[in-house]
């Protein structure tokens, strides 16, 4: 089994529906992330979880909504989002939160109509 | 916060030749600074990595130099080859926070 996994690889949501990003990694890490990939921009992170606690929230809109039920898995929540906020959505995982490493997922490709 | 500067955006060389991507950081407390490659639709992979406390790395055809007074560090590629084309991100690590720069598209043409 590769070290992390993301499903679903792409999706395609209207604004109104709610869907769910899974991620999991097999690397016995700590601390687990999603990051934005848009375009030509760097990488944005969004949320990070330490130990299973949510340890930061880059300002991210509600629209989006994290949860991590143990050190190996990793959910992002959408609902009612933008076409703005069709990117690739990577997870990424570390030993533990602080300079290392990142192992990332290949990443879900969201594109919102 | 921190603010990584990442040049070129898109670099095309011809296979054999070398390759140079710079970027510059804002936060002199930053002392990590990795370097990922992304082949196209593939997860972004650690290529290498280097501390404040040092001040060159090589791994093989790649190295990492950095000069922490004027705040850059650099990804050298010698002898380039087809597989080398990816996009190349660097970034910089300060405590918990990990900033990215935009990426660099390098295509090594045959």
């Amino acid at each position: 089994e590769t070290g992390v996994t993301q499903t679903p690889r792409h999706l395609v949501m209207g604004m109104t529906n709610k869907k769910s990003l899974k991620c999991e990694q097999h690397l016995g890490h700590n601390a687990m992330y999603w990051y934005k990939q848009s375009a030509k921009k760097p990488l944005e992170l969004m949320f990070v979880y330490n130990f299973k606690e949510q340890t930061e929230n880059n300002s991210v809109p509600s629209r989006f909504s994290p949860e991590c039920p143990n050190s190996s898995h990793l959910f992002l929540h959408l609902h009612t989002l933008q076409p703005e906020d069709s990117a690739l959505y990577l997870c990424a995982s570390s030993q533990e939160r602080g300079p290392g490493e990142l192992f990332f997922g290949e990443g879900s490709r969201l594109t919102v109509l | 916060g921190e603010n990584v500067e990442q040049h070129p955006s898109t670099l095309s060389v011809q296979e054999g030749d070398s390759a140079v991507i710079k970027c510059t950081y804002s936060d002199s407390a930053s002392n990590y600074f990795p370097w990922y490659k992304q082949e196209l639709g593939k997860r972004p992979q650690l290529i290498i990595d280097i501390r404040s406390n040092v001040g060159e790395k090589k791994d093989q055809r790649i190295a990492v130099t950095l000069n922490k007074t004027a705040k850059h560090f650099s990804l050298h590629i010698t002898e380039t080859q087809p597989e080398d084309s990816a996009v190349y991100f660097c970034a910089a690590n300060k405590g918990n926070d990990m900033r990215f720069g935009a990426g660099t598209r390098l295509t090594v043409k045959p």
